[in-house]
């Protein structure tokens, strides 16, 4: 069945570098990938889309990439804040056209 | 801004009670959804609705019941609780597919706990 897998572990960097996360797809080929920060006790928030024809998306200090040779998307946050301490997940369109399914989310811890 | 209100943020109710968990999205919206999250499992679907009175199973519709009387709104019901129900649970919504809307936006949660 499609699998999408984030590092369960969570990431810990310091203030001003790059932080990068993965996701990883298994037995199918989306259309596209979605990428959405958590906060504790929140809604998921929709940052970034990519699609399988582009290899490379930005949005101020976010890059995200998509790699269909490796099945794999890296997420990157450039000069990280404190405030960018969040859970981040990975989604991808599920069987059907409707259902989203999204990852177990991989959680950055930025300090000063 | 879309803007998806859950009516409930935290409840907590015992095992046995019907539970209704309210949901509402300001944006005339087709598609609305409603995930519940627990540590290590992440979202799963439990059930959504792409028109009013419309609606399909997720993949753990078990033990939940959903109803859309009008567009807008969106509700999930728990008939007997239960403790394994214990979870937060999110609504959300998105426009049209057939219209190139793929991005879901979530409410705040609904942190349900079942003694």
């Amino acid at each position: 069945s499609q699998k999408i897998e984030q590092n369960s572990e969570a990431l810990n960097i310091q203030e001003g570098k790059t932080a990068t996360l993965t996701c990883n797809y298994t037995n199918y080929s989306p259309a596209y990938l979605q990428w959405y920060r958590q906060d504790p006790g929140r809604g998921p928030v929709f940052l970034l889309l990519i699609r399988e024809n582009e290899k490379e998306k930005r949005k101020e200090r976010l890059k995200v990439t998509f790699d269909t040779t490796l099945k794999q998307s890296l997420f990157h946050i450039t000069a990280s804040q404190p405030a960018d301490s969040a859970t981040y997940l990975c989604a991808s369109r599920g069987t059907g056209f409707q259902k989203l399914v999204f990852g177990t989310g991989t959680r950055l811890l930025v300090s000063p | 801004d879309v803007k998806v209100t859950q009516s409930s943020r935290y409840l907590v109710k015992r095992t046995g009670e019907k539970v209704f968990l309210e949901c509402v999205q300001d944006m005339d919206h087709e598609n609305m959804f409603w995930y519940r999250q627990d540590p290590g499992l992440g979202l799963r679907l439990i059930y959504f609705s792409y028109d009013v009175k419309m609606k399909e199973k997720g993949d753990i519709p078990e033990g939940y019941s959903v109803s859309r009387e009008k567009k807008e709104r969106f509700s999930l019901i728990l008939e007997s609780a239960s403790t394994n129900q214990t979870s937060m649970y999110l609504c959300a919504s998105r426009g049209s597919v057939r219209a190139g809307a793929n991005v879901l936006t979530f409410g705040a949660g609904s942190r349900l706990t079942v003694l």
